[in-house]
């Protein structure tokens, strides 16, 4: 089993629905990201969580929102999807404190919006 | 603003062959920078790290230099293989900070291995 497991791995919806992407660790790490990956552009950055407590936004939170139901648990939700969204969505998780920053990517989720 | 740019977009080479990807970064302080691949439909995984003080590191088939001085990086694939089909991403971390929030990426360099 993937220690990062993302569900749904695709998923195609209309504009104005509310989709959640769901995202789930066994590495027992508490840092959670959630990044957005276009076509020829770098990972950018949404939400992130240092610890169940914890939610910042990231470099293009606007349009999202994020809950940390557990430790093991982050979910990424779009109230209101719009075309501009589709896109592949990656979760992924880091251990804490000042080691190499390592990050550990899920599968991904592809999402489409019409 | 932190940069980091990644030449060239895309490369087709011949299986066997040998083939190297740049990475320029502007990231300051300097911390570390890695190189992550990513096979197509999944995500990216780490292949090396460099830290301030390296300037060559070796994993298998890939070896990845670091120049401080000119920020820049480069990530050589020696004996290509199908396998080494994939996208490569460059992604820098500033000094004080590793955690993903810190991080810049690149835009990847996207490799393509031809039997």
């Amino acid at each position: 089993d993937a220690d990062v497991t993302q569900t749904p791995r695709n998923r195609i919806t209309k504009t104005g629905k509310r989709i959640m992407l769901e995202c789930s660790q066994t590495k027992g790490h508490d840092r959670m990201y959630w990044y957005r990956q276009d076509p020829g552009l770098g990972l950018q950055l949404i939400y992130y969580s240092f610890d169940v407590k914890d939610i910042n936004k990231g470099e293009i939170s606007d349009g999202y929102s994020v809950s940390r139901q557990a430790q093991a648990k982050f979910s990424l939700s779009l109230e209101s999807a719009i075309p501009n969204q589709t896109a592949l969505y990656f979760c992924a998780t880091s251990a804490a404190g000042r080691g190499t920053g390592e990050l550990f990517f899920g599968e991904g989720s592809r999402l489409t919006v019409l | 603003k932190n940069q980091v740019e990644q030449s060239p977009q895309s490369l087709i080479i011949l299986e066997g062959k040998n083939c190297t990807l740049q990475c320029n970064y502007t990231v300051s302080p300097f911390s570390n920078l890695r190189w992550y691949k990513q096979d197509t439909g999944r995500g990216p995984v780490s292949l090396t790290i460099m830290t301030f003080s390296e300037n060559t590191k070796s994993n298998g088939r890939y070896t990845a230099t670091l120049d401080a001085d000119t920020k820049q990086s480069s990530l050589h694939i020696t004996a290509s293989q199908l396998s080494d089909s994939a996208s490569y991403i460059c992604v820098v971390s500033a000094l004080g900070n590793n955690a993903g929030n810190m991080l810049t990426f690149g835009g990847g360099t996207r490799l393509m291995v031809k039997p």
